[in-house]
């Protein structure tokens, strides 16, 4: 089964420093998210993104955010200045259309760690 | 107002066992899906069952359903003959239209723990 793919598993990073979170969602998909879970809390949506520009972001998804698609394959979730509340489980998803009975196809997760 | 609710923060169940996890969820939409996934240890998120808001029979998947009970607005998750790779978290989620624009809201998950 096609499946997404992110990259790294695990980042560990210093405060202020910018990081790249990096995800190859399904080929045939056209809409992608970002989540994040902070370690024993809910999944939370950060940002959707289609037709190369985001469709709707959260509060979490402040100026120190960004996404990108750069080329046809690869997602990527920029944060400018890591904050240590910054640490947490980030997920890429995907879906193959945006209706509410499309399921959403979720990467493993990059465990980000903000010292 | 919370828009998934699981109240459930803790579950034991004996192997073999049927268990089920408890969802209410909060919408003035008419139109919506239910989902269930469930996070192993090891961290990935796995779809397991859906159910749209005009499908007028329970889902089930193997031996997973989902009990929908609409005008109570819950869509538990029962999982029959629970066997010890079952044990994980199990986070419900609604996807809606209109004003939250499709996207996938989660519950804050339950743990699962089957006993041998």
């Amino acid at each position: 089964e096609p499946e997404v793919t992110q990259t790294p598993s695990h980042q560990v990073t210093q405060m202020g420093q910018e990081v790249i979170l990096r995800c190859v969602p399904i080929s045939n998909h056209l809409y992608f998210y970002w989540y994040r879970q902070i370690l024993g809390q809910k999944v939370e949506f950060l940002v959707s993104f289609y037709n190369n520009e985001i469709s709707e972001k959260s509060e979490i998804f402040d100026d120190q955010f960004s996404v990108e698609r750069p080329d046809g394959s690869n997602f990527t979730l920029k944060i400018r200045s890591t904050k240590l509340e910054d640490s947490a489980m980030y997920f890429c998803a995907s879906s193959a259309d945006r209706g509410v009975n499309e399921k959403l196809f979720f990467g493993s997760g990059t465990q980000l760690s903000v010292l | 107002a919370q828009k998934i609710t699981q109240t459930q923060p803790g579950m034991f169940v004996q192997e073999k066992e049927a268990v089920t996890l408890d969802c209410t969820y909060d919408t003035s939409d008419p139109s919506y899906g239910l989902f269930w996934y469930k996070q192993p240890s090891s961290g990935e998120m796995i779809f397991l069952i859906y159910q749209g808001s005009y499908d007028q029979q329970n889902a089930t998947e193997g031996r997973y359903s989902l009990n929908f009970q609409k005008a109570r607005k819950s869509a538990n998750l029962v999982i029959s003959a629970s066997q010890l790779g079952d044990s994980a978290m199990y986070f419900c989620a609604m996807r809606e239209g209109g004003g939250s624009n499709y996207k996938l809201t989660f519950g804050k998950g339950t743990l699962l723990t089957v006993n041998p």
